[in-house]
């Protein structure tokens, strides 16, 4: 099935410092969500992208959708302690039939504060 | 602002026992998703609806676990027998359409711990 490998798994910031992640795939996708989760919280949005090639931006986030429509990224910039949580990447699943619309999501990259 | 609501937040359970869980999509969305969170990993789909039709089911493991959506506005997911293996996260989400892919929103999820 299609599987969505992100990265990196984890990583510590330092308030202030621009962070990065990404998420790639062996399927192409026509929409990719990116979520940031709180612990006992459900995911939440925080950018769409439906186009490839596609830049968007919500405040200090941007996310891109790759040209081959095989990876996206997502940058934070000047991190807040806020920013810690878990962040997904979801691919939507073009196919139709029963599953077209069922998001695959990526295994997230936890965000912590640096000790 | 709109919100997927759920209920409830937590839940215990002995294994054996039937359990129910709870979803309010956002008002106007034709589309429901019920998910499963294991922690550490990121959701995966358990069944999908299209107003009070089930379009996806694949994954919903149907001799313990049934979905219902009668109306085409709330949902349930029930479990009956509960197994330890049930202990996760269990998400709803809804979307205004499946083919255009605007985004799934997300609930606060049900936390099910099963003894």
């Amino acid at each position: 099935g299609q599987q969505l490998n992100q990265s990196p798994q984890s990583m510590f910031i330092q308030e202030g410092e621009d962070v990065s992640m990404n998420c790639t795939s062996s399927s192409i996708f026509n929409t990719w969500l990116w979520y940031k989760q709180d612990p006992g919280e459900g995911p939440v949005l925080l950018i769409a992208l439906y186009k490839a090639g596609e830049l968007t931006s919500n405040g200090r986030l941007t996310a891109q959708f790759g040209i081959t429509r095989k990876d996206s990224f997502l940058n934070i910039s000047a991190s807040i302690p806020s920013d810690v949580g878990i962040y997904f990447c979801a691919g939507l699943n073009p196919d139709y039939g029963g599953s077209q619309g069922n998001l695959i999501f990526g295994k997230g990259t936890k965000l912590s504060v640096k000790p | 602002e709109a919100e997927v609501a759920q209920s409830p937040r937590y839940k215990i359970t002995e294994k054996s026992q039937a359990v129910a869980f709870w979803c309010d999509p956002i008002s106007g969305h034709a589309t429901l998703y019920w998910y499963r969170q294991i922690l550490g990993q990121g959701p995966e789909l358990l069944v999908q609806f299209q107003d009070e039709s089930v379009v996806d089911d694949s994954q919903l493991p149907k001799d313990r676990f049934s979905a219902e959506r009668l109306k085409g506005v709330d949902s349930t997911l029930k479990i009956q027998p509960a197994e330890l293996g049930d202990s996760a996260m269990y998400l709803c989400a809804s979307s205004f359409s499946r083919v255009r892919g605007g985004g799934q929103f997300f609930g606060p999820g049900t936390r099910l711990t099963v003894l």
